[in-house]
């Protein structure tokens, strides 16, 4: 069973850091593109960014790039998302997603979400 | 940035009612659009890829049409566990975006 894990969300002060982290299980991580996704209070959904499978690639929205940095370390199936000088409109629930085979890059598992908040 | 528009933002509908959601892209996608159904607390699910293709494990009362900048999704009879909010995706250029969601009320 695929299962995707996030953790390390949390309350910070503005202009703080936080890492998140996604553990993930069944299938051959090593071999996906992962993502991140956040859902801010009440609001749709946003891509955050995506990395692929040997970590050659990464993409990031615009208003994350140069403040969030993704990674992964493929001999422990984890993903991460280091997190900036982080500001009010970065609250929000935090999702990883695997991305499916193919060239749809569809997201076809999610974790739970962890909860980042950023107030002083 | 492609702009991916929902509509409706919400509608109310009955068991049993057959309901179409529209995702409209500024430019053309192809057929590079999923739809997701998530409900209040949990994470999105994925119901539909490539605009017609339906997730493994998914009802099939859930289709999924269009190609280029109009899209549909449809449920045809609606049971209780389908009232939820809808996000359609585009997967066609970076960065991918999503439609402000449809909420799927009981009447």
């Amino acid at each position: 069973e695929v299962q995707l894990v996030e953790s390390g969300g949390g309350l910070v002060k503005p202009g703080e850091s936080l890492r998140l982290s996604c553990a993930a299980s069944g299938f051959s991580f090593s071999s996906y593109t992962m993502n991140w996704v956040r859902q801010a209070p009440g609001k749709g959904l946003e891509w955050v960014s995506s990395i692929s499978s040997s970590s050659s690639y990464m993409y990031y929205a615009d208003s994350m790039r140069g403040r969030f940095t993704v990674s992964r370390d493929n001999a422990k199936s984890s993903l991460y998302l280091q997190m900036n000088t982080l500001t009010a409109d970065d609250t929000a629930v935090y999702y990883c997603a695997r991305a499916g085979y193919g060239d749809q890059f569809h997201f076809d598992y999610w974790g739970q979400g962890t909860l980042v908040t950023v107030s002083s | 940035d492609i702009q991916m528009t929902q509509s409706p933002s919400s509608l109310s509908a009955s068991i049993g009612d057959s309901v179409t959601i529209t995702c409209r892209a500024s430019q053309n996608i192809r057929n590079y659009l999923s739809w997701y159904q998530q409900k209040p607390g949990k994470a999105p699910r994925l119901l539909i890829y490539g605009a017609s293709s339906l997730q493994s494990g998914v009802p099939s009362r859930f289709s999924g049409g269009g190609l280029g900048t109009d899209f549909t999704l449809t449920i045809a009879s609606l049971q209780p566990e389908d009232f939820a909010t809808y996000h359609c995706q585009q997967t066609y250029t970076i960065p991918w975006t999503f439609g402000q969601g449809t909420k799927v009320e009981i009447k």
